[in-house]
């Protein structure tokens, strides 16, 4: 079982939309999460870290659920610019401090 | 500001033939990384770099070699290149190992094709 898991859709919306991901972890001692976003042939950027209270960014709002051992990132009012490859990160954890990738999961806005 | 400096992005290599790909980051971080990464199966580490001097494998690291030359560059080589091998390679890097709320921040990327 890979370590880090996402449904890589695509999940295909129309502009305006809300959509949102989940992201499953295996190690129940991770201690650091994160979304970053990959643009097509591009590297990937930190979108935002994912905090236990859960946290906001403009249209973005990240959750993490610790007992279930899964993070999930909503979009709100989906634009065409969205449209790109999210990937969940997980650091930390059984002395690991390596940042493990999840497949990622693409998302096309569409007008 | 630079960030992190891959290159060649783009390359074309025969079967056996080698090549090393460079990485340098002017961030002054701590550690440094090579991932690869294919359709459909993510980003995958190959070789790591906690800090200057030390370097560990990590989940695909047959067939590559890695130097840290100092702390801000990591090469990663190929000695004998295969099929197998064409990919897209990634070096990151980030302030420091075990500070885990930390970003990693990452290289254009590296466009290998062996033929």
């Amino acid at each position: 079982r890979k370590e880090v898991e996402q449904d890589p859709g695509p999940f295909n919306v129309p502009e305006g939309a809300t959509v949102a991901f989940n992201c499953t972890y295996s190690n129940s001692a991770s201690q650091s999460f994160f979304w970053y976003r990959q643009d097509c042939r591009k590297e990937p950027k930190l979108l935002m870290s994912v905090y236990s209270s859960g946290n906001e960014d403009g249209r973005f709002t990240a959750q993490l659920n610790r007992a279930s051992q899964y993070i999930s990132l909503l979009i709100r009012d989906s634009k065409l610019s969205d449209s790109a490859t999210y990937l969940c990160v997980v650091r930390g954890g059984g002395g690991s401090y390596i940042p493990t990738f999840g497949r990622g999961t693409s998302l096309i806005v569409h007008p | 500001n630079a960030g992190v400096t891959q290159t060649p992005k783009f390359q074309v290599l025969k079967t056996g033939q080698s090549m090393t790909l460079q990485c340098a980051q002017d961030m002054n971080h701590n550690s440094m990384y090579w991932y690869r990464q294919d359709p459909g199966m993510g980003l995958r580490l190959i070789y790591y770099s906690a800090s200057e001097g030390t370097t560990d494998k990590g989940e695909v690291p047959n067939g590559y070699n890695v130097s840290r030359l100092n702390k801000r560059e990591f090469s990663l080589r190929l000695e004998s290149a295969a099929p197998s091998q064409t990919s897209v390679y990634f070096c990151a890097s980030i302030n420091g190992i075990t500070r885990l709320n930390t970003e990693a921040f990452f290289g254009q990327g590296t466009r290998l094709t062996v033929v």
